[in-house]
């Protein structure tokens, strides 16, 4: 299948710092990029949808101007948790569609942050 | 929107027993339904998906079925191994490049040899 990297993964932080995670396609291009975010023992939530080039589609609930995405390249998504806080600690991933593969959705190996 | 719900939430089998996940969904415009193995820490994997144009699909001891009539759609593992055990998602989509997924609660499945 696609391959998707994911860095890092794993952050630890103070509170009110900024985190930026990274998400690249990597034998693909993938216009359309999402960001998901998983806490413990529960599903995964749609945060947002990438596109590059133009803004994000966040879902309903999830603050843009906290998770700023950028998707500046065709291979390149970043989502920047700003002034992080101890809730957002969670598992963020992403993920992006290879048009070789038609709708299979493949996944980053995911970052775990964790802000004290 | 879609919602996409899942049951049971943890299963238990003995090794070698046959596990089945039981998943519904609300829209009907739904035409992709994958289903992801998580382990701990690591990220979802794709094992089976399938399209709203097919009731069933099997891949060696996995094996998925789809009623449209009665939007749900199940999977099923046979001949279960110790190393099943994981967290089972199911998703479904209304398909297309950029369509997002909706994910089930997940299923923690347990076999224990």
């Amino acid at each position: 299948g696609a391959v998707v990297s994911q860095h890092p993964s794993r952050v630890i932080c103070k509170s009110g710092t900024s985190v930026k995670i990274e998400c690249r396609s990597l034998d693909f291009q993938a216009t359309t990029m999402f960001w998901y975010r998983q806490f413990p023992k529960q599903s995964l939530m749609l945060m947002a949808t990438s596109n590059e080039g133009s803004k994000a589609t966040y879902e309903q609930g999830v603050e843009k101007d906290k998770f700023l995405i950028n998707h500046a390249s065709l291979t390149l998504s970043t989502l920047t948790v700003t002034s992080a806080h101890p809730e957002d600690s969670s598992f963020y991933i992403c993920s992006a569609r290879d048009p070789g593969f038609g709708e299979k959705l493949f996944f980053g190996s995911g970052t775990q942050l964790s802000v004290l | 929107g879609e919602n996409v719900e899942q049951h049971p939430s943890t299963l238990s089998v003995q090794e070698g027993d046959s596990a089945v996940i039981k998943c519904t969904y609300s829209d009907s415009a739904s035409n992709y339904f994958p289903w992801y193995k998580q382990e701990l820490g690591k990220r979802p994997q794709l094992i089976i998906d399938i399209r709203s144009n097919v009731g069933e699909k099997k891949d060696q001891r996995i094996a998925v079925t789809l009623n449209k009539t009665a939007k749900h759609f199940s999977l099923h593992i046979t001949e279960t191994q110790p190393e099943d055990s994981a967290v089972y998602f199911c998703a479904a989509s209304t398909g297309g490049y950029g369509n997002k997924l909706v994910f089930g609660a997940g299923t923690i499945l347990r076999v224990k040899s």
